[in-house]
């Protein structure tokens, strides 16, 4: 059964104060992982997609990475706007739907 | 730009009642879910569409139908609403085997 953890549950920073959130997955076979960004009330927002192990992508102050068992999500010196839930999901080769983590809870502190 | 589009974004239905919940996208999508989200559970995967008319089983089936008639249309209905199916209920859509995009959700009390 596919599988996704991400810790840690939430995480309190200080605005500029760099950090990682991490994503450890299973499945049968990865077709895509996806990042996304929920804010309180709304639905969750596509961030990124990673395909194979090494490969990065950023956007501002975000950057994830992929390899074979895990994924992190670097937010290099974050802002108050960053504050959010961020979502991992995997899919597997063959299959439409995602499987989603639990989400970490992230707050950035003025 | 992406739109996925839930007609209603808060609901409060009586047990028992029967309750449609409705979803658009205009990306011409051939893909379309039902996901719900609860507090420490997270996203759970209701059914999902390939394909007008087609429809499959997710995670968590029981209690609820859905119905796709057009393309851009599928809807979640809860037969006999009841007080566990109180939650936020998200629909998303996609090109085969592509991101998946969601709707702002939709939060459903059942008293």
């Amino acid at each position: 059964e596919d599988q996704v953890t991400q810790s840690p549950e939430a995480l309190r920073l200080q605005e500029g104060e760099s950090s990682s959130l991490n994503c450890s997955y299973t499945v049968s076979g990865l077709r895509g992982l996806f990042w996304y960004r929920q804010d309180p009330g709304k639905g969750p927002e596509f961030l990124f997609t990673l395909y194979s192990a090494g490969e990065e992508k950023e956007k501002e102050r975000l950057k994830a990475t992929l390899t074979k068992k895990e994924s992190f999500l670097h937010i290099t010196a974050p802002k108050p706007e960053d504050s959010a839930t961020y979502l991992c999901a995997v899919q597997a080769r063959g299959a439409q739907k995602l499987v989603f983590g639990q989400g970490t809870r992230l707050t950035i502190n003025p | 730009d992406v739109k996925v589009t839930q007609s209603s974004r808060y609901l409060v239905k009586r047990t028992g009642e029967k309750v449609f919940l409705e979803c658009v996208q205009d990306m011409d999508h051939e893909n379309m879910f039902w996901y719900r989200q609860d507090p420490g559970l997270g996203l759970r995967l209701i059914y999902f569409s390939y394909d007008v008319k087609m429809k499959e089983k997710g995670d968590i089936p029981e209690g609820y139908s859905v119905s796709r008639e057009k393309k851009e249309r599928f809807s979640l209905i809860l037969e006999s609403a009841s007080t566990n199916q109180t939650s936020m209920y998200l629909c998303a859509s996609s090109l085969s085997r592509n991101t998946i995009y969601f709707g702002e959700g939709s939060w459903l009390t059942v008293v």
